[in-house]
């Protein structure tokens, strides 16, 4: 059964900060997909990100950079210089070929970002 | 860019009352998707629907049903409301990945979701 695991509830940091937001997941399939979702306090679901299990390059967006590792079944998400609007909740979700187009989320990292 | 409209935004019931929530996806995409997002909690998967067709079923109680009609918008029925039905309601939608062999790896974008709370 798929399962997505982020230990990190909540996350403080200072602006300007890096900061890590660690994604753990588990499947049997050999084909998936990996997705981030952004979740401001309008509530909101903001897609940010989506790689497959075959593409294990890793990916810089501006201020973002996403960390695949197929040997440790990690998707990790880093924020450079973190700005106050960067907070907000941080979803990673899984999508298995043969569960149909059903995601799987993890329970979310509240980030905050103080100035 | 057009996005997942979801309407009403807010909904107050009581308590065994019925609600509707109604979903308009982006333009061209003919799978719809449906969540369920409790205080606190991640969004859960309650179904889905491919060209009008439920293509996968979740954690969606039989009080619930949902269908996609066709201009591909999906309504999410709420029968027999109870105090834990309060949750955001989020719509999803997206192309070709309805069927459960789907092999387009393309992502699904939410809607802004409908805050359903019942008393």
């Amino acid at each position: 059964a798929q399962k997505v695991t982020q230990a990190q509830t909540e996350i403080s940091v200072v602006e300007k900060e890096d900061v890590t937001l660690d994604c753990v997941y588990e499947t049997r399939d050999t084909t998936y997909y990996l997705f981030w979702y952004k979740q401001p306090p309008s509530g909101e679901l903001v897609f940010l990100i989506r790689r497959n299990s075959f593409d294990e390059q890793n990916e810089i967006s501006g201020r973002y950079s996403w960390n695949f590792q197929k040997s440790t079944s990690s998707f990790n998400f880093t924020i450079t210089a973190s700005q106050v609007v960067d907070s907000a909740v941080y979803f990673c979700a899984l999508r298995e070929e043969t569960s149909g187009s059903r995601l799987t989320f993890g329970e979310g990292t509240q980030l905050t970002v103080n100035p | 860019a057009a996005g997942v409209i979801q309407s009403p935004r807010h909904l107050i019931k009581e308590k065994r009352e019925t609600a509707t929530l109604k979903c308009y996806p982006i333009p061209r995409h003919d799978t719809v998707y449906w969540y369920q997002q409790g205080p606190g909690q991640d969004p859960q998967f309650l179904i889905s629907f491919y060209e009008k067709m439920q293509s996968d079923k979740g954690s969606i109680p039989d009080r619930f049903s949902a269908q996609q009609f066709s201009d591909y918008h999906s309504e999410l029925n709420m029968s027999s409301l109870e105090l834990g039905d309060s949750a955001l309601y989020f719509c999803a939608s997206s192309l070709g990945l309805g069927d459960k062999t789907g092999k387009m790896n393309t992502e699904a974008f939410f809607g802004q979701g409908t805050r359903l709370t019942v008393v």
